[in-house]
């Protein structure tokens, strides 16, 4: 099973900030990567996929990178709405594994 | 836009059988792969299981054996049936549609495991 460690497990800034979070992979998925954000009580929403693509609708203050082992999930210009936790995902054959999550607090 | 509903008992007694089901609207479940996650409290996601129109299936082997996913194609629905419960299944359990990732999710339900 592929692990996928995030780091840090909890992100201090405030709004206006970029905030850059981490996603490292225990073996080589490619590109086989995605990003995720879930505020309380409520479901995970896609936010990138194939580690650099944006899903539907996500503002493009959100870029996604990496490649192989490592991943980075950059958020520019933080806007309120953005403070939440982040979820990195891999596909390694028809297994997924999540990250343990980032939580992205209020400074 | 797909969007899905999770339903079913939110209390299981533990060795009994979780059975849980997701409706789908505005999609249709002849296609696509469906899935099933599960968040832990306190805890991140864990995959369980997805099912694919045609029937086939894979499932987390952290399950050993205990889950079973279906679809029903004519009802737009697909259900998860997960024997032996013990307490570490309690959790808040997501369908979601996708392969590789998951790019619609129902609301998700808590389902605890309790006598």
């Amino acid at each position: 099973e592929i692990v996928l460690t995030q780091s840090p497990a909890t992100l201090s800034l405030s709004p206006g900030d970029t905030a850059t979070l981490s996603c490292r992979a225990s073996q080589n998925v490619n590109t086989y990567l995605a990003w995720y954000q879930q505020k309380p009580g409520q479901a995970p929403s896609l936010l990138i996929y194939a580690a650099s693509n944006t899903a539907t609708g996500i503002p493009t203050r959100f870029i996604g990178s990496g490649s192989g082992t490592d991943f980075t999930l950059t958020i520019s210009s933080l806007e309120p709405e953005d403070f939440a936790v982040y979820y990195c995902q891999q596909r390694s054959n028809w297994l997924y594994t999540f990250g343990q999550g980032t939580k992205l607090e209020i400074k | 836009q797909v969007q899905l509903q999770e339903s079913g008992p939110g209390l299981v007694k533990p060795s009994e059988t979780l059975s849980l089901t997701c409706s789908v609207s505005g999609g249709s479940t002849t296609t696509y792969y469906w899935n099933w996650i599960r968040q832990t409290p306190g805890k991140s996601l864990e995959w369980l299981a997805h099912i694919y129109s045609s029937g086939y299936t894979n499932y987390n082997p952290s399950l050993r054996g205990r889950a079973a996913i279906s679809v029903d194609t004519s009802k737009t629905q697909f259900s998860l049936k997960l024997n032996s419960v013990t307490a570490a299944d309690t959790a808040v359990y997501y369908c979601a549609s996708g392969y590789g990732f998951f790019d619609f999710w129902g609301q998700g339900t808590l389902v605890t495991v309790s006598s």
